[in-house]
């Protein structure tokens, strides 16, 4: 069965501190590793797909990159509207039964 | 904005009692999942329907039912609510089955009482 563990559970960094989020998963056949942001109340925001272990994406302050085994999310230089749960989830090869396994998020707070 | 709706957004039930939750995918897709997110947890799918047939379930009891139509639209049924049933029901749509982005509602809020 496909797992996906995020760590930590919440981080609290000041405004402009960069940090990485870790997402460590096990999958039999990964065909896809995605990251999204989640606000209080709302649903989940897509942020990246990452496909193969040395890819990497970038959107304005964040950066993903993969391995075989894990995946970080870097944020450079973190502002105040950056303060959400980030969601990693992998796809694994389940033909006819494709779906994404989710992990429990981690909360980031950026203090002004 | 995703372009993908759920209705209503709050929903207080009473145990034992049947409940059904609406989706409108984006146009154009024609893949939808359903996930139930407790407090605190990440989304755990539910069901996957492809072209207006089931392509996959999780670890949820047949009182979790759901159907696709043709028009982009999509409902989840829950059959004799329970009190652990109460959490975030999400929807997502995606343009095929495999390995496409997943674009998600804003959830609707289901009480059990």
């Amino acid at each position: 069965e496909d797992q996906v563990t995020q760590s930590p559970e919440a981080l609290r960094l000041q405004e402009g501190e960069s940090s990485s989020l870790n997402c460590s998963y096990t999958v039999s056949g990964l065909r896809g590793l995605f990251w999204y942001r989640q606000d209080p109340g709302k649903g989940p925001e897509f942020l990246f797909t990452l496909y193969s272990a040395g890819e990497e994406k970038e959107k304005e302050r964040l950066k993903a990159t993969l391995t075989k085994k894990e995946s970080f999310l870097h944020i450079t230089a973190p502002k105040p509207e950056d303060s959400a749960t980030y969601l990693c989830a992998v796809e694994g090869s389940n033909f006819g039964n494709e779906k994404l396994t989710f992990g429990t998020g981690t909360r980031l707070t950026i203090i002004p | 904005e995703t372009g993908v709706t759920q209705s209503p957004t709050h929903l207080i039930k009473t145990r034992g009692q049947q409940v059904t939750l609406r989706c409108s995918s984006q146009s154009g897709h024609n893949t939808v999942s359903w996930y139930q997110q407790a407090l605190g947890q990440g989304p755990q799918f539910i069901f996957q329907y492809y072209r207006e047939e089931e392509n996959g379930r999780g670890n949820f009891p047949p009182r979790f039912s759901g159907l696709q139509f043709p028009n982009y639209s999509s409902e989840l049924n829950v059959n004799a609510l329970e009190l652990d049933d109460s959490a975030l029901y999400l929807c997502a749509s995606s343009l095929d089955r495999v390995t496409y982005e997943q674009y998600f509602g804003p959830g609707t809020r289901l009480t059990v009482t």
